[in-house]
């Protein structure tokens, strides 16, 4: 089982539409979890962080985070075409380091 | 503003050269960090430094050397390339105390070893 899981996608909505992006992670004892934003051919960009249970807004931007269930979730309101991007998840690990797990990706495709 | 740069966008290299790629950040952050990106595999870390001098290797250290002498900069040293070392090259940084974990990126280098 890999350590942080994303689907790889395409994920496809119309713009307006609500996407949600979805990550597992294996650690249990994980505390810190991001999505960034990576456009093709660019680097990564920190878009959200969350430390706690329930849901954090940021604009069109909502993480979620179920610790019991290991998951965390990116939902973007009113999806635009300029959010097509790859979102990666990235969960601390554990032990005395400062260090990131990323997962793959997930690939949005919002159209017109 | 965090600011991470990197010293090449695009670099192209030979078999067998040894190659500097490096980072900078004007934040005063204690963490550096240089992954490797490829498709299909996510990022991959391959060596970290929580201070001047100090380092960790990553989860694919084979290959690679770094140096950190100063604070803000973080060299990753290819000591002979090889084609399997063509890829994209992130460095990115991160506070020890104000916001722990909280990574971000340079630009990356796409390195290409023909």
């Amino acid at each position: 089982q890999k350590e942080v899981e994303q689907n790889s996608g395409p994920l496809s909505v119309p713009e307006g539409a609500i996407a949600s992006l979805n990550c597992t992670y294996s650690d249990r004892g994980s505390q810190s979890f991001f999505w960034y934003r990576q456009y093709s051919g660019k680097s990564p960009e920190l878009i959200m962080s969350i430390y706690s249970n329930g849901d954090k807004e940021d604009g069109r931007f909502t993480a979620q985070l179920n610790k019991a269930s290991q998951y965390v979730s990116l939902l973007i309101r009113d999806s635009q075409p300029s959010d097509s991007a790859t979102y990666l998840c990235a969960v601390n690990r554990l032990g005395n380091t400062d260090k990131l797990i990323f997962g793959t990706g997930t690939r949005l495709q919002v159209f017109p | 503003d965090v600011k991470v740069t990197q010293s090449s966008r695009y670099l192209v290299k030979r078999t067998g050269e040894k190659v500097f790629l490096e980072c900078v950040q004007d934040m005063d952050h204690e963490n550096m960090f240089w992954y490797r990106q490829d498709p299909g595999l996510g990022l991959r870390l391959i060596y970290f430094s929580y201070d001047v001098k100090m380092k960790e290797k990553g989860d694919i250290p084979e290959g690679y050397s770094v140096s950190r002498e100063k604070k803000e900069r973080f060299s990753l040293i290819l000591e002979s390339a090889s084609t399997n070392q063509t890829s994209m090259y992130l460095c990115a940084s991160s506070s020890r105390v104000i916001t722990p974990y909280e990574q971000y990126f340079g630009p990356g280098t796409r390195l290409t070893v023909t």
